[in-house]
């Protein structure tokens, strides 16, 4: 099974309608990410937290919210969609190692289109 | 404001050619540099990371590194390429501002020959 997993893969939904979108991991880790890639900029940093009781956002947070429910869960929410949050979003996990160098684990993404 | 920027969109190569990525970075402090991997359809996977030591570092699937500081580059090499190489190659810079996050470039799509 995949240490990082998220729901749904795909999801396409209309303007304005709320959605969520979940990660779950196994790999015992405090620390969650999610990013959105579009073509030619590669990965934002939308949310990210250090365990469950920090949030912080990242460069482009404004549009999202996010909920940490556990160790293991970190869900994604756009409270009302709008087409130009149409893009790839990666749940990430990491250790708290004591630099910058340690490794962030990544889902297979949840690919999300707004009509 | 810290940056990475991967000059090359797209690279196409022929199967057991060489192969480089660029990867120029801006920084003011010590760079901790990633190579990530996403094969079509899937997530991002590690290559290799640099954050001390020896400026030339070894990572999976054949692939290696060479942190510059005087050009503040972090180029991925590869001495022969295989099909299965075929994939979207991202450079990052770790930052810490509390905590690690990565700051990643654009992308460089990689198509192979047969």
């Amino acid at each position: 099974d995949a240490d990082v997993t998220q729901t749904p893969r795909n999801r396409i939904t209309k303007t304005g309608k709320r959605i969520m979108l979940e990660c779950s991991q196994t790999k015992g880790h405090d620390r969650m990410y999610w990013y959105r890639q579009d073509p030619g900029l590669g990965l934002r940093l939308i949310y990210y937290s250090f365990d469950v009781k920090d949030i912080n956002k990242g460069e482009i947070s404004d549009g999202y919210s996010v909920s940490r429910q556990a160790q293991a869960k970190f869900s994604l929410s756009l409270e009302s969609a709008i087409p130009n949050q149409t893009a790839l979003y990666f749940c990430a996990t990491s250790d708290p190692g004591t630099s910058a160098a340690d490794t962030q684990y990544f889902g297979p993404g949840t690919r999300l289109t707004v009509l | 404001a810290q940056s990475v920027t991967q000059p090359d969109i797209h690279i196409t190569v022929s199967e057991g050619a060489s192969l480089e990525l660029r990867c120029n970075y801006s920084y003011g402090a010590t760079p901790y540099l990633f190579w990530y991997v996403q094969s079509p359809g899937q997530g991002l996977q590690l290559l290799l990371k640099y954050f001390s030591g020896d400026t030339l570092v070894q990572g999976i699937k054949g692939f290696e590194a060479e942190f510059k500081r005087s050009q503040s580059s972090f180029n991925l090499r590869k001495p022969s390429v295989h099909w299965s190489d075929a994939a979207e190659y991202f450079c990052a810079v770790g930052i810490i501002q509390g905590a690690q996050k990565l700051v990643f470039g654009q992308g460089t799509r990689l198509t192979i020959n047969p």
